[in-house]
């Protein structure tokens, strides 16, 4: 599976949209991004994933440029409880395997 | 019911015990998963089961032992562990993934496993 590089860390203010960016430049064609988050201490949630089209659902937005080589995970409106862990992952078959991840800290 | 339950939600064991963890989804997923979870660390693909048969192991300690009884089960046996094996031992589940096909996986909320 390709790997993913992602910022340690981010900051957004409560009510703002959070845009976690997410590099995977060796993806190949056949394997998707997903991404999850992890708010301390629980499992890991899933959020959403896409293989090459832009992808919304009830919790964010992913967006996937034309070369597949990154993508954006859009929070449109962020909240305290969105704070945690987030994961960005290129897989292809079985094996789901996390990178370090983002920390997303939303502040008052 | 998107839900994966474990059990327990916390153990302690000594060294010489000989302990199992419990896995349990009824959303009718053919494919399940342990992930260890150190302190500050993403989490590590220990074992995939797919149709209930081991596909993966990523060379994990024989002190480990999977087991997965039928669809909806998956036990993880655990025998002369060492105290950095103290961990959250994370259970997931999913429809099987083939190359070119994407479907979510499913995390419990873990097992946090202290040994002692």
């Amino acid at each position: 599976d390709a790997k993913t590089t992602q910022p340690p860390s981010m900051d957004c203010a409560e009510g703002r949209a959070a845009n976690l960016p997410c590099n995977h430049s060796t993806i190949s064609g056949n394997e998707y991004v997903y991404w999850y988050r992890q708010i301390h201490s629980q499992g890991p949630q899933y959020i959403i994933h896409g293989l090459k089209n832009n992808e919304t659902n009830e919790m964010a937005s992913l967006i996937i440029t034309e070369d597949r080589k990154s993508s954006t995970l859009i929070l449109p409106h962020a909240t305290l409880r969105d704070t945690a862990v987030y994961y960005c992952i290129v897989k292809g078959g079985s094996r789901l395997t996390f990178g370090e991840g983002t920390q997303l800290t939303v502040n008052p | 019911d998107t839900e994966v339950t474990q059990t327990p939600k916390h153990l302690v064991m000594g060294m010489t015990n000989k302990k199992s963890l419990k896995c349990e989804q009824h959303m009718g997923h053919r494919a399940m998963y342990w992930y260890k979870q150190k302190a500050k660390k993403p989490p590590e693909l220990m074992f995939v089961y797919s149709y209930e048969k081991l596909s993966i192991n990523e060379s994990v300690p024989s002190r480990f032992s999977p087991e997965c009884p039928n669809s909806s089960l998956l036990n993880l046996h655990l025998h002369a562990l060492q105290p950095e094996d103290s961990a959250l031992y994370l259970c997931a589940s999913s429809q099987p993934n083939f190359i070119g096909t994407g479907s979510e996986a499913f995390f419990g909320q873990g097992t946090r496993l202290t040994v002692v």
